[in-house]
């Protein structure tokens, strides 16, 4: 039973560029999180997609982008990236919004210079 | 003021102590509370629940004050591999669905 699994781990980017971040749920989960975490801080929440849809979105600019597909799985994209986007991406599953519980993936490791 | 709130440490303690975590949550609506455990450059993963009756999973006490919005986590008998950044999360039911907030971590430090 594969858990959550994310893509790429880590990646440097230059300021101003785009990345798109990958994640595959566990199975038999529906619902994709996603979470941003700097140095020394917790994770920070950044939105949640549920049913193709984001539901939910924390306090983070519209730089910050994403999308569910039909297979579960979501992708997080950053637009003109800061030296400030640089942290952990974290994505966790869930089944119906959070019932049950959520897991984490490993995370990807984004720095921007 | 922050949604969730943790002393960040370090709390650096022998091996075998008892040490004790706290954690203050601001928003009323909180619905349901965790203790997660991180450790270094690794992903949070579920430590357990926390509820009002307080709850016991071995060496570790987790207990729930709603009146006082107030988290807290007890472990006893402290080993080298608790070494970890502890997180408290509370999660709050919106329209939208739940969302989890953390706190921003307790590092502890379990030393020979």
């Amino acid at each position: 039973d594969a858990g959550v699994t994310q893509s790429p781990t880590h990646l440097i980017k230059t300021r101003g560029q785009q990345v798109t971040l990958r994640c595959s749920p566990k199975s038999g989960h529906d619902t994709v999180s996603w979470y941003q975490q700097a140095l020394g801080q917790g994770p920070q929440f950044i939105f949640q997609y549920y049913e193709e849809e984001e539901r939910q979105r924390g306090n983070f600019p519209d730089r910050f982008s994403g999308h569910q597909f039909p297979n579960y799985s979501s992708e997080l994209n950053v637009n003109a990236l800061l030296l400030g986007d640089s942290a952990l991406y974290l994505c966790a599953s869930s089944f119906y919004q959070g019932v049950g519980g959520y897991t984490f993936g490993s995370g990807t490791r984004l720095t921007v210079v | 003021r922050k949604e969730v709130e943790q002393d960040p440490g370090p709390f650096n303690v022998p091996e075998g102590a008892t040490v004790a975590f706290n954690c203050t949550y601001s928003n009323s609506a909180s619905q349901s509370f965790f203790w997660y455990r991180q450790d270094c450059r690794k992903e949070p993963k579920l430590l357990m629940s926390v509820y009002s009756s307080g709850n016991e999973d071995g060496r570790f006490t987790a207990q729930l004050n709603r009146a006082s919005q107030y988290i807290s986590l007890l472990i006893r008998d402290s080993k080298l591999s608790d070494s970890a950044t502890y997180l408290c999360v509370v999660i709050i039911l919106t329209g939208g669905g739940n969302k989890l907030t953390f706190g921003t971590g307790t590092q502890l430090k379990v030393e020979l």
